[in-house]
């Protein structure tokens, strides 16, 4: 098993530019999640699904918008990308819908964005 | 914002040594608790759960403490290969769910 893959794992984009972060995973899981981790504040979820065919925000939606495509992917989109949001972002998932306790989550290797 | 709040360090302590971290957090209706480990530019890992009871791990105990809202984890015998940054976790069940991640605990250990 993969776990959970991210594409690409860095990224150069200027002010303005799109481009879609890809997500994927084996293990089968209902839900998954985007994060961004910026130095001093932690990871901060931008969106998540708890199944296919849902989606919702996280604390730091504005500016990203997400498509669940499958059971096994899950794309963040940034349409036009600013500065601020030069980060890594973290894709990950979980067997099991979100709110159940002891969930574990399982994370990506990270895409390392730059922004210009 | 539900808040996570650990103490940043780092904590720099010998090979051997035993060390403690502390999170707390602000939200009462918090269920489920986490320790995460992350290297240095790579993604976190489960380290482990925390039980109501407490749960150990090898060199590794977690505690919750529910009446002043914070997680503990303890490591023994500290190894070079602890040197990590640790996350705490916190999750509300049910309802809006948005896990809440502290900043990390910054542990090196030294020869």
């Amino acid at each position: 098993n993969a776990g959970v893959t991210q594409t690409p794992k860095f990224q150069v984009l200027k002010t303005g530019q799109s481009m879609t972060l890809q997500c994927a995973q084996d293990m089968n899981h209902n839900s998954m999640y985007w994060y961004r981790q910026d130095p001093g504040m932690g990871l901060r979820l931008i969106y998540y699904s708890a199944s296919e065919g849902t989606t919702d925000k996280g604390e730091v939606p504005n500016g990203y918008n997400v498509s669940r495509l499958n059971k096994r992917e899950f794309s963040l989109r940034l349409e036009s990308a600013a500065p601020s949001q030069t980060s890594v972002y973290f894709c990950a998932s979980s067997e099991r819908s979100p709110g159940l306790a002891g969930e574990t989550q399982y994370f990506g290797p990270g895409t390392r964005l730059l922004v210009l | 914002r539900k808040e996570v709040e650990q103490d940043p360090g780092p904590f720099n302590v010998p090979e051997g040594a035993t060390v403690a971290f502390n999170c707390t957090y602000s939200n009462s209706a918090s269920q489920s608790f986490f320790w995460y480990r992350q290297d240095c530019r790579k993604e976190p890992k489960l380290l482990m759960s925390v039980y109501s009871s407490g749960n150990e791990d090898g060199r590794f105990t977690a505690q919750l403490n529910r009446a002043s809202q914070y997680i503990s984890l303890l490591i023994r015998d500290s190894k070079l290969s602890d040197s990590a940054t640790y996350l705490c976790v916190v999750n509300e069940s049910g309802g809006s769910y948005i896990p809440t991640f502290g900043r990390g605990t910054s542990l090196i250990v030294h020869p």
